[in-house]
């Protein structure tokens, strides 16, 4: 499986948009970017993902770099809730191909 | 909403006995999965299951686990002898299209003594 690379933590103030990177340099051409979130003690939820070009949804933006190396997942305000760790994951398109979740990142929201 | 539910919540059993753990997926969903999260490490993927057959395991997913899905709604994971290393939180998942947005349950916490 191609590999992603995140920061371990980072720290936002409540109301201010998070960026949160993610670098994925041994992509190939067929693997989706796929993120996913966990709050505390809940399963895993789906944020967002893309393919080559940017994507937006009621919860998050994705922007995908034009050589996929890398990504970066934004929250436009971050609120309390968005307290979570978020996981970068690379999943081909073929086969039930399932998720593999590294470390992720720990994201802290200050009031 | 659509969910996927789990059940029990939480289940305690002894070393050397068998459990079972349900899972509910959303109706028209065809692709299923397990997960597991031992307390403070990352989510694991166990086994992935389409058309009635395994598609892919870990390997963690070794002869002491079985996945059925034994009707039109239920997906279960038999762990035959449990051991203390079992014990997590066992996450099912499922999916309406190949390699698409995965809607994942609550878990069950299962803790072996």
């Amino acid at each position: 499986d191609a590999k992603t690379t995140q920061p371990n933590s980072m720290e936002s103030n409540e109301e201010e948009p998070v960026h949160l990177p993610c670098n994925h340099s041994t992509i190939s051409g067929t693997d989706y970017i796929h993120w996913y979130r966990q709050l505390p003690s809940q399963g895993p939820e789906y944020v967002i993902h893309g393919l080559t070009s940017n994507v937006n949804n009621r919860m998050a933006s994705l922007a995908i770099a034009e050589d996929r190396k890398s990504s970066t997942l934004i929250l436009h305000r971050a609120t309390l809730r968005d307290a979570a760790v978020y996981y970068c994951i690379l999943r081909r398109a073929s086969g039930n191909t399932p998720l593999v979740f590294g470390k992720g990142t720990r994201l802290s929201v200050i009031a | 909403e659509p969910e996927v539910t789990q059940t029990p919540s939480h289940q305690v059993t002894q070393m050397g006995q068998e459990v079972i753990l349900r899972c509910v997926p959303i109706s028209n969903h065809l692709y299923f999965y397990w997960y597991r999260q031992i307390l403070g490490q990352k989510v694991e993927f166990l086994v992935s299951f389409y058309n009635n057959e395994i598609s892919e395991k870990s390997e963690i997913f070794d002869d002491q686990f079985s996945v059925e899905r034994p009707d039109g709604s239920n997906f279960t994971l038999k762990i035959r002898s449990t051991k203390l290393e079992d014990s997590a939180m066992y996450f099912c998942a499922s999916s309406g299209t190949q390699g698409g947005e995965a809607f994942f349950g609550q878990g069950t916490r299962l803790t072996v003594v």
